[in-house]
């Protein structure tokens, strides 16, 4: 079964960080570029970040440029976000999604790890 | 502010047809593919369709998508009670050279 599965959210203080993984399996994970999706509570969903399937390029939302980073290690089939100078605003469940090829689509899915940025 | 413009409500009665719409512009929609996912808060988003008007395996062909210049549309016919979740579009923007979502459509079947 193809399946993304999410991990490293928690509580932080603002101005702090944390770095998010996630992991693919049912796939050839270094085939596929991936992103990061987030929904605030009550809010849509927001695309954060993307990879391409290689790891050389790298795409971000202008609302976390500069603050995270987005990066993958194809040999433990992983994704991170490494997320610095965290914000209230920043509070959200971050999903993984894998491409669906050609950066048509997001076809898989995680449920999401819960990000809580408050002191 | 969403960059793509959904109505954030629709609703319909079960064996009804409803149609969700997004209007967004020339870098995205008017470029550039469009897709449809749907979502129960708390659950993995599933992508219902893509490319504009394809159907991934498994979605029944109930729904169906659509794309003319700057706007797509979401047709759901056989309203279902299990329709009932937030539909959203999204599609790749060349001026933010990065993805945008619509705000999002909370269905309510009656």
């Amino acid at each position: 079964e193809v399946q993304v599965l999410e991990s490293g959210g928690g509580l932080v203080q603002p101005g702090g960080s944390l770095r998010l993984s996630c992991v693919g399996s049912g796939f050839t994970f270094s085939g596929y570029a991936m992103s990061w999706v987030r929904q605030a509570p009550g809010k849509g969903l927001e695309w954060v970040s993307a990879i391409s399937d290689s790891g050389s390029h790298t795409y971000y939302a202008k609302s976390v440029k500069g603050r995270f980073t987005i990066s993958r290690d194809n040999s433990k089939n992983t994704q991170y976000l490494q997320m610095n100078s965290l914000r209230a605003e920043d509070t959200a469940i971050y999903l993984c999604a894998k491409d669906l090829g050609g950066g048509a689509a997001f076809d898989v899915w995680g449920q999401g790890t819960v990000v809580t940025v408050s002191s | 502010q969403s960059v793509l413009t959904q109505p954030p409500s629709a609703s319909g009665t079960s064996g009804q047809r409803v149609a969700i719409s997004c209007s967004g512009s020339s870098s995205n929609i008017g470029t550039n593919s469009l897709n449809w996912y749907y979502h129960l808060p708390g659950t993995a988003p599933k992508l219902l369709i893509y490319n504009n008007n394809q159907r991934p395996s498994g979605v029944p062909d109930r729904f169906s998508g659509s794309k003319s210049g700057t706007s797509a549309s979401l047709a759901i016919s056989g309203l279902q009670a299990e329709d009932e979740a937030d539909y959203y579009c999204a599609a790749w923007d060349n001026s933010l050279n990065g993805w945008v979502f619509g705000g999002g459509t909370k269905l309510t079947v009656l």
